[in-house]
């Protein structure tokens, strides 16, 4: 009974080039979110996505920043030309997605992104 | 300024002691979430609170939130080295998905 899965666990990168964050929901999940938490700071809710769309991006950076999450396949979070600023530890979290309920998030192990 | 406060920030105690993490909110809850971070890891779900007065237990940790639904606690009685790691308060102050969190309480539990 596999929880929420994300690879890499660990990924450098030199800036300008680019990162790919992957998450697989648990089983039965539908609906992914992405927070990213910077060092000594709590946890920032960047987006929240169902199959096939974008249902919330308002905590994503405006340039170089994008999710999605197809209709097979792991949710992607992508950076484009990586700055230093962007080294933190992305979690990812996935929910039943079931409507009109309260619904608590299930968090994967998070990719730890070092920008050289 | 934190929209949820957490405190203490760091907690040491020895083994077998009680205590207790508090998470205040300046807005109405419509949920929230008990989380444990170990240092490189991810977040373990402990608890859910949603009901003004609704208290939880497991094994030996209760958490309570307040009739105001703004404050929550956290107590872990007789602790354990098991127990040390980072204690996370999530809340959702929307009534949608989105959380917020507070910065965390790092506990350490001397043997």
């Amino acid at each position: 009974n596999a929880g929420v899965m994300q690879n890499p666990r660990h990924l450098v990168r030199r800036r300008g080039q680019e990162a790919r964050l992957r998450c697989s929901p648990m089983k039965g999940h539908s609906h992914v979110y992405w927070y990213r938490q910077l060092p000594e700071e709590g946890l920032k809710f960047m987006v929240y996505l169902q199959k096939e769309n974008i249902i919330d991006e308002s905590g994503m950076p405006k340039e170089r920043f994008s999710a999605e999450f197809p209709k097979e396949g792991p949710s992607i979070l992508r950076i484009q030309q990586v700055v230093r600023g962007d080294s933190a530890a992305y979690f990812c979290a996935s929910s039943l997605g079931l409507a009109g309920d309260l619904e608590t998030q299930y968090f994967g192990p998070g990719t730890r992104l070092l920008v050289l | 300024s934190q929209e949820l406060e957490q405190s203490p920030q760091s907690l040491i105690v020895q083994e077998g002691k009680n205590l207790t993490i508090n998470c205040t909110s300046s807005k109405t809850l419509y949920g929230l979430y008990w989380y444990k971070q170990k240092y490189g890891e991810g977040l373990i779900f402990l608890m859910m609170l949603q009901k003004g007065g609704e208290e939880k237990s497991h094994e030996k940790i209760t958490a309570k939130l307040d009739e105001k639904k703004q404050q929550s606690s956290l107590h872990i009685t007789a602790s354990q080295p098991s127990h040390a790691g980072i204690y996370l308060c999530g809340a959702d102050i929307s009534g949608t998905y989105k959380y917020i969190f507070g910065t965390g309480t790092r506990l350490k539990v001397l043997a």
